[in-house]
């Protein structure tokens, strides 16, 4: 069974521009996390997505926005960037929102800000 | 709202036995989750505890409290392959569930 895949593993883009990550999650499962990651902050939840409706929302600015598709898979859009984006953005998937069930995580996208 | 709480790094010897901590704080609680993260890599699921009690999975176990808001993954008979950061994630009560993560603990193993 393929895992959570994340594209593209890197970006570099420069402040003010728009970024759009794609997370392809694990086939069965219908809900998709994405969190920031930084040094000093550790994992930062951004939103949740099941059925193709957002379900939970982290603090984030409204420059950073989802969408789910009929498929599961998953976009984040980052617009205006500046120099504090940068960060390794990570995609879980997991089978439900109830229970126990764990998140599978893709390897990330790095995203650079110059 | 939410605060998890968790050593910042911690240093173990090949071989002996760690236990890493994590204290929460929240206003609805269904379950801890602990992942594994080794550097430049995506975080792997390690345990899930609801209950009180210890889970043990092989040189991993998961302890948690309920009533003191308190966890621990201990790792025994460390490997240096066991260095990475361990990541102590709270899964919220409600319609859908939120999972929110701790700031992690660097975990180093030295000979």
């Amino acid at each position: 069974k393929a895992g959570v895949t994340q594209t593209p593993r890197y970006l570099i883009k420069t402040r003010g521009q728009q970024v759009t990550l794609s997370c392809s999650p694990i086939s069965g499962h219908r809900s998709v996390s994405w969190y920031q990651q930084t040094p000093g902050q550790g994992l930062q939840f951004l939103f949740e997505y099941f059925s193709e409706t957002q379900r939970n929302k982290g603090n984030f600015p409204g420059r950073f926005s989802g969408r789910q598709f009929s498929n599961s898979r998953s976009e984040m859009n980052v617009s205006t960037l500046e120099l504090g984006d940068s960060a390794l953005y990570l995609c879980a998937s997991r089978a439900g929102t109830g229970g126990g069930q764990p998140q599978h995580f893709g390897d990330g996208t790095r995203l650079s800000i110059l | 709202g939410q605060n998890i709480d968790q050593p910042t790094e911690m240093t173990a010897t090949e071989g002996a036995i760690v236990q890493i901590n994590c204290t929460y704080q929240t206003s609805g609680f269904n379950g801890l989750f602990w992942y594994q993260q080794h550097a430049g890599e995506a975080p792997t699921f390690l345990s899930y505890n609801v209950l009180d009690g210890l889970e043990e999975k092989g040189r991993f176990s998961s302890f948690l409290s309920r009533s003191k808001g308190y966890s621990y993954l201990l790792l025994k008979e460390l490997q240096m392959k066991d260095s990475a950061s361990y990541l102590c994630a709270v899964l919220n009560s409600g319609g859908y569930q939120k999972v929110t993560f701790g700031t992690g603990t660097k975990l180093q193993v030295i000979p």
